[in-house]
């Protein structure tokens, strides 16, 4: 099973909302990911998650929160968001390097963002 | 530089033909790792095959193979026997930092594949 889920599908939020996406995997896997993409652009890494620990932050404007429940879960809170802020989000989970060879990543659905 | 780059921003391919999308990269390090993607206009990412730097043959996944030419630094995704269900957008990334705890994907600027009746 390679399955990431993610919710909302969609998410319509005006610029002094408070929202939150969910990622969830039940892959044992130990790092999870935050991407942005745009349309017809490449994903763009927002944060990294190893172990449940914040490991990489891509210079993320602080309206941007994510969090790390459990080895499970990855959310991303929302904030005061701008319109260029809408787009694509797309979560991933991998291996971590010391456990297997290959850590692909395995995306979820994503979450397409539109903020008025 | 772009560490990966994809030259071919479309293609059309007609049904049950064979097509390649081109990919190369660029990167100092020994060991890295290859991927190549595909996003249907739902959105989602869906990996399609890995190649490993040390890998001696070119992966294969059912009608997906991985022209591996490391001298050359290019790693092109054949598709066999399109089918109508292939049209997407493609990407080629490729996993450096082999100190890091999670790495990196770096992703090329993708192909946009449109498969013909």
């Amino acid at each position: 099973d390679t399955e990431v889920t993610q919710t909302p599908k969609h998410l319509v939020m005006g610029m002094t909302n408070k929202k939150s996406l969910k990622c969830e995997q039940h892959m044992g896997h130990r790092a999870m990911y935050w991407y942005k993409q745009k349309a017809k652009k490449p994903p763009e890494l927002m944060f990294v998650y190893s172990y449940e620990k914040l490991s990489i932050n891509e210079s993320v404007p602080s309206r941007f929160s994510p969090e790390c429940p459990n080895s499970s879960l990855l959310n991303l809170h929302l904030h005061a968001l701008q319109p260029e802020d809408s787009a694509l989000y797309l979560c991933a989970s991998s291996q971590l390097p010391s456990e297997i060879r290959e850590e692909t990543q395995y995306f979820g659905p994503g979450t397409r963002l539109l903020v008025l | 530089a772009q560490k990966i780059t994809q030259t071919q921003p479309g293609m059309f391919v007609q049904e049950k033909e064979a097509v390649t999308l081109d990919c190369t990269y660029d990167t100092s390090d020994q060991s890295y790792g290859l991927f190549w993607y595909k996003q249907p206009s739902s959105g989602e990412m869906i990996f399609l095959i890995y190649q490993g730097s040390y890998d001696e043959q070119n992966a294969t996944e059912g009608r997906y193979s991985l022209n591996f030419q490391k001298a050359r630094k290019s790693a092109n995704l054949v598709i066999s026997a399109s089918q109508l269900g292939d049209s997407a957008m493609y990407f080629c990334a490729m996993r450096e930092n082999p100190l890091g705890s999670a790495r990196q994907l770096t992703f090329g600027s993708g192909t946009q594949l449109t498969v013909l009746p």
